[in-house]
């Protein structure tokens, strides 16, 4: 069965880097993932399409700070010179039979 | 500039039908689909159904077989999403999504929040 697993929170310093992981399970390491970033009480955003040998396209207006990686089963999304404003909840998704959804990375800016 | 725009806020009684509206513009309509998701209060997102706007092929999951149908009129580049038999479990803000041809819910609609409540 195709899950995405994703930790539920994170933190990081306003400034400072911080790296996401999606994790594809077993049997699906050779899938793409999207992620997507929800600002509190906002709709979410389409940021970038990964593929597993981490090539990435991103959405128009996404920041170069942020940026895609893939190693194995893991999807990474990595975020730097972290601002206010990324402080959001962080999904990636992904296609199989059907749309998959992993749980969602709350990410706070310290 | 590509852009989806949903219909307004609505409430409904339980065991009523919603049909929620997403008008695209910026791009050509029948050359990608568009894909429904939604977000109960504070959870994360629930994918309910894919539609291909170009010959109305669709997909539904599971859970909403039988109690969803996806709909398109390329006159108007606009998709439907109409859900059945509602009840309290089904309030959430309902978001559409081009998703299709390489594209994957980019963009996304506004979003559109249904209340279920007598």
């Amino acid at each position: 069965q195709l899950v995405l697993t994703q930790s539920p929170s994170a933190s990081a310093s306003l400034g400072a880097s911080v790296k996401l992981t999606c994790t594809l399970s077993s049997g699906h390491s050779s899938y793409a993932i999207a992620w997507h970033q929800q600002q509190p009480e906002k709709g979410p955003r389409y940021l970038m399409k990964l593929n597993s040998d981490g090539s990435h396209s991103k959405g128009d207006g996404i920041p170069d700070r942020f940026s895609g990686s893939s190693s194995g089963a893991e999807r990474y999304l990595t975020i730097s010179s972290l601002q206010s404003e990324d402080e959001a909840d962080y999904y990636c998704q992904t296609w199989g039979t059907y749309v998959v959804f992993g749980g969602g990375t709350k990410l706070t800016v310290l | 500039q590509v852009q989806l725009v949903q219909s307004g806020a609505e409430v409904k009684n339980p065991g009523a039908s919603v049909k929620v509206s997403c008008k695209a513009s910026g791009y050509t309509f029948t050359s990608y689909g568009i894909s429904w998701v939604r977000q109960a209060p504070g959870q994360g997102f629930e994918w309910m159904a894919w539609i291909n706007a170009y010959n109305g092929d669709t997909n539904y999951a599971q859970k909403f077989q039988g109690r969803v149908t996806m709909t398109t009129d390329s006159s108007t580049s606009t998709a439907y999403m109409e859900l059945r038999s509602l009840t309290s479990d089904d309030t959430a803000v309902y978001y559409c999504a081009r998703d299709g041809s390489g594209v994957w819910f980019d963009p996304w609609g506004q979003g559109t929040l249904v209340t279920v409540s007598s």
